[in-house]
């Protein structure tokens, strides 16, 4: 399957500073991207898909203007965290999903977030 | 995304087998059915995926009812490394977004 690298895989950042959160295809040439945030004993939340070269779609309730996506290459896609508060503190999983009628995902090792 | 339904937790053994249930009774025919597994303060990693024939691959294998209605994810042979929550998930049809539920956290004894 694919593999998917995220940067950093730990940040601290003071509140209403940005953050970029970086996540690599390092094998496979991604066209559409999916970022989820998970707060802690919770499950996976589904935020935004990234599609390369265009906009990105954003979940109900995802604000687009604090969180910040691009999808400029097929192997590249961050995420800016934008004034962050401590209530974005959260970890921030990437993934990748193969074409075809499976839609398996390959997702990253996770980007812990600490807002103080 | 149709709807599963996993236990909350499972023990076992190492060494044993461990099987995981998924019930998603409202599956449609075009419906695959995906298993991942999430370790502590990991990003999830897929585990196994089928549509109607049992699979297997070198981490699990997968065995799917025949009216579809419900899955058993089989681990083997548990090891303490394949402690995690794993997640029983069908992606919609059209659709390439994975809708996670709280999944099934498995407990491990050494």
């Amino acid at each position: 399957g694919a593999v998917v690298s995220q940067h950093p895989s730990w940040v601290i950042c003071k509140s209403g500073t940005s953050v970029k959160i970086e996540c690599r295809s390092l094998d496979f040439q991604a066209t559409t991207m999916f970022w989820y945030r998970q707060f802690p004993k919770q499950s996976l939340m589904l935020m935004a898909t990234s599609n390369e070269g265009s906009k990105a779609t954003y979940e109900q309730g995802v604000e687009k203007d604090k969180f910040l996506i691009n999808h400029a290459s097929l192997t590249l896609s961050t995420l800016t965290v934008t004034s962050a508060h401590p209530e974005d503190s959260s970890f921030y999983i990437c993934s990748t999903s193969e074409e075809g009628t499976s839609r398996t995902q390959f997702f990253g090792p996770g980007t812990r977030l600490t807002v103080l | 995304d149709a709807k599963t339904t996993q236990p909350n937790s499972m023990e076992s053994n190492e060494e044993e087998p461990v099987h995981l249930p998924c019930n998603h009774s409202t599956i449609s025919g075009t419906d695959y059915i995906h298993w991942y597994r999430q370790l502590p303060s990991q990003g999830p990693e897929y585990v196994i995926h089928g549509l109607t024939s049992n699979v297997n691959n070198r981490m699990a294998s997968l065995a799917i009812a025949e009216d579809r209605k419900s899955s058993t994810l089989i681990l083997h042979r548990a090891t303490l490394r394949d402690a995690a929550v794993y997640y029983c998930i069908l992606p919609g049809a059209g659709s390439y977004q994975l809708t996670f539920g709280k999944g099934t956290k498995l407990s491990v004894i050494p």
